[in-house]
C-alpha cells in the first residue's frame, strides 16, 4: 500500500523551462490536493480537486496549472519556471470529497524543486 | 490579513519533559483544527483534529490538544516527551467561511534531547 506517491524527488529547473509534477494515490481517495512549503512560510494550498472531474484554485495558483487525470492522479505543472517557484511540492488527498476536511490528509513525501 | 501563528519557531527539551505548543488564529466564526506532524525523513500525517464537541482531543502517542475558543487558541501538550517525538509540528485550520483552504502554521520544529 503505497499511499500518496509523488515524482520526481528533486528537479533543478532554468528559468523559463516547463515540467509536470506527478502525484498518484491508491487509495480510492476523492479529493486531492498540491501544496507548497517554504521557509517561514508553512504549508500554502496552490491548487485542489474537490473530486474526479473538478479543480480550484487556492491560495497560491499563479503560474501553475493541474490536471485530475483521473480518480488517482493529479498533475501540477509549471509553464514556465521562475526562481520564486523554488519549494517543496507536497501532493495530498483524502477520503471525502467537497471541503471542511473532515477525512484526514495524506501527503506524499515532497518534491524539492529548485529554479536557477 | 488571516493567519495561522506558531509563535515556537524551535523548541529543545530534554526526555520526560511536558511539552505545550502554541498554535492562534484569527479567523472568526466555526473552525476545524488540526495538528499535523513530520518526523524526520517522512511525511506530514495528521496527529489529531477539533470539529465539535469537548474542547479537549486527544491524538495518537499521547498528544492532546485544547480549544479555547475565546483565545483563538489550539495549543498542543504532551506530558511527557520521548526521544522519538522529535519532529515538526503544524497546526492547521479549516475555517468555515473558506471552507476549501486548509491554513497552515510555520511549524515548529521539536528536538529531543535523550
Amino acid at each position: 500500500n503505497a499511499g500518496v506517491t509523488q515524482t520526481p524527488k528533486f528537479q533543478v529547473l532554468k528559468t523559463g523551462q516547463s515540467m509536470t509534477l506527478q502525484c498518484a494515490q491508491d487509495m480510492n481517495h476523492n479529493s486531492m490536493y498540491w501544496y507548497r512549503q517554504d521557509p517561514g512560510m508553512g504549508l500554502r494550498l496552490i491548487y485542489y480537486s474537490a473530486s474526479e472531474g473538478t479543480t480550484d484554485k487556492g491560495e497560491v495558483p499563479n503560474g501553475y496549472n493541474v490536471s485530475r487525470l483521473n480518480k488517482r492522479e493529479f498533475s501540477l505543472r509549471l509553464e514556465s519556471a521562475a526562481p520564486s517557484q523554488t519549494s517543496v511540492y507536497f501532493c495530498a488527498s483524502s477520503e471525502k470529497s467537497g471541503s471542511s476536511y473532515n477525512s484526514p490528509l495524506h501527503f506524499g513525501n515532497g518534491t524539492r524543486l529548485t529554479v536557477t | 490579513a488571516q493567519s495561522v501563528s506558531q509563535h515556537n519557531h524551535h523548541v529543545i527539551l530534554s526526555e520526560a519533559a511536558s511539552l505545550e505548543l502554541g498554535c492562534n488564529y484569527s479567523y472568526g466564526g466555526t473552525v476545524n483544527l488540526f495538528w499535523y506532524v513530520q518526523y524526520p525523513g517522512q511525511h506530514l500525517q495528521l496527529l489529531l483534529k477539533y470539529f465539535s464537541g469537548d474542547p479537549l482531543v486527544k491524538g495518537i502517542k499521547g498528544f492532546e490538544a485544547e480549544f479555547i475558543k475565546s483565545k483563538f487558541s489550539f495549543n498542543l501538550r504532551k506530558p511527557s516527551v520521548q526521544w522519538s517525538d522529535t519532529a515538526e509540528y503544524f497546526c492547521a485550520v479549516n475555517p468555515a467561511a473558506g471552507a476549501n483552504n486548509l491554513f497552515f502554521g510555520t511549524g515548529t520544529r521539536l528536538t529531543v534531547i535523550p
